[in-house]
């Protein structure tokens, strides 16, 4: 069956840039959307389709994809942006989350 | 604005059955689909399945199929999610999102029910 694989965590140095990656068959058809989760909290959804981000999400977040690709990158992280990050696309089946990366900003 | 408002936490019995809703409002709500997506203790998202809010379509994960039914109820602007037949590892919190085109970008979340299945 299709599966999206993340890294289950990444640091980064305050202000400095991090680049989340999703691997997966499907996203040489459909594209990734990300999502951000802090604790005891629902997801939000921070980057989808090709590169957009929803209205109220800050431009350090921005999205890309190549071959099976998808990746998140945050410039210039915040330690507000300190979470679970996951990916989510289609799949022929229906819709895929990834495992989810766990942001620590240092 | 858009909202998803979930009903309360459910603390059921093994083999029982659970049933939780989700009110939309802000939107049209026959011009969306919900996806229910769920959350064990520590875990990663996981999704549940799909309908379609204009004609009632679903998509069921596999895993699932049998024992999860999604409908609507477009007079009220409502899905419900029933899981049957519960173990104890379909303790979880269980959201019900806005998907958005067919790409199914969840826009939009419920705040989250937690489920506990335990004897």
């Amino acid at each position: 069956s299709s599966e999206l694989t993340q890294d289950p965590a990444v640091s980064v140095a305050l202000g400095q840039t991090v680049r989340i990656t999703c691997q997966g068959d499907s996203l040489r058809s459909y594209y990734a959307s990300w999502y951000q989760q802090k604790p005891g909290q629902a997801p939000v959804l921070v980057i989808y389709g090709k590169n957009n981000r929803p209205s109220g999400i800050p431009d350090r977040f921005s999205g890309s994809s190549s071959g099976n690709t998808a990746s998140l990158t945050i410039t210039g992280a915040q330690a507000e942006d300190e979470a679970d990050y996951y990916c989510n696309s289609r799949d022929s089946s229906g819709n895929l989350f990834g495992g989810g990366t766990k942001l620590t900003v240092l | 604005q858009v909202q998803l408002v979930q009903s309360g936490a459910e603390v059921k019995k093994p083999g029982a059955s659970v049933k939780v809703s989700c009110k939309a409002s802000g939107y049209t709500f026959t011009s969306y689909g919900i996806s229910w997506v769920r959350q064990a203790p520590g875990q990663g998202l996981e999704w549940m399945g799909w309908i379609s809010a204009y004609n009632g379509n679903t998509n069921y994960a596999q895993k699932l199929q049998g024992r999860v039914t999604m409908t609507t109820d477009t007079s009220t602007s409502t899905a419900y999610m029933e899981l049957r037949s519960l173990r104890s590892d379909d303790t979880a919190v269980y959201y019900c999102a806005r998907d958005e085109g067919t790409a199914m970008v969840k826009d939009y979340w419920g705040q989250g029910t937690l489920v506990t299945v335990s004897s």
